[in-house]
């Protein structure tokens, strides 16, 4: 079975600084998948970033980039320029590859909260 | 519609009463998922269904739970007997591919059970 832990309920960053969360996850799988979702306070659920386990480049989608240390067994979020929208909570999911494997395993989230 | 719809977003159930929670997919996903998630949790995984067929129901917790989609779009989740410990938001998300890498997820039905 596969767990994520995310050791942060709860962090701050002032507007227009970086933070980091952190996310580590336990797999005896070789291929799988990596995400991070993040929850506004209205619950609706958005993919922010995926990282497919063989590629070794890691993911980047405008200010949101991931830190993917294979070895580790870490997973990353950082959040650059931060934006009072980027205010919510912020899950860490994992997805083993390979048919008829398509469930997520998400962490318990961090509640992060942007300061203006 | 533009997104994952769910209705009704709130349900106050009686303890013993059954319930159906609706979700109306993303039109042309192939997939769609079922997740709990309690108060100050992560999402956990019910079900899972490729167009119409349900091909991973392991994370029902009971005998209680039980999911269709019986034309595969819209999905039901039913729950027979509710408990109080059923109490929680339920989530749909739906997904393009059959692996489900891009979940779009609605906005979920909060169940309390009294």
């Amino acid at each position: 079975a596969q767990t994520v832990t995310q050791s942060q309920p709860e962090m701050s960053v002032q507007e227009a600084e970086t933070v980091t969360l952190s996310c580590t996850y336990d797999t005896s799988e070789n291929n799988y998948y990596l995400f991070w979702y993040k929850q506004p306070p209205s619950r609706q659920m958005i993919l922010v970033i995926r990282q497919e386990a063989y590629k070794q480049q890691n993911a980047t989608e405008n200010r949101f980039s991931v830190n993917f240390q294979k070895a580790a067994k870490s997973f990353s979020l950082k959040i650059s320029d931060s934006q009072l929208g980027d205010t919510a909570m912020y899950f860490c999911a994992f997805m083993r590859s390979g048919a008829g494997s398509y469930q997520l395993t998400f962490g318990k989230g961090t509640k992060l909260s942007v300061i203006p | 519609g533009a997104g994952v719809s769910q209705s009704p977003r709130y349900k106050v159930a009686k303890r013993g009463q059954d319930v159906a929670l609706r979700c109306d997919p993303i039109s042309g996903h192939v997939s769609l998922f079922w997740y709990q998630q309690a108060l100050g949790q992560g999402p956990e995984f019910l079900t899972y269904f490729q167009n119409e067929a349900q091909l991973d129901k392991s994370g029902l917790p009971s005998d209680r739970f039980f999911a269709e989609r019986p034309e595969g779009s819209v999905s039901t989740l039913k729950i027979q007997r509710t408990q109080q410990e059923d109490s929680a938001v339920y989530l749909c998300a739906s997904s393009l591919d059959s692996l489900g890498l891009s979940q779009f997820f609605g906005p979920g039905t909060r169940l309390t059970v009294l």
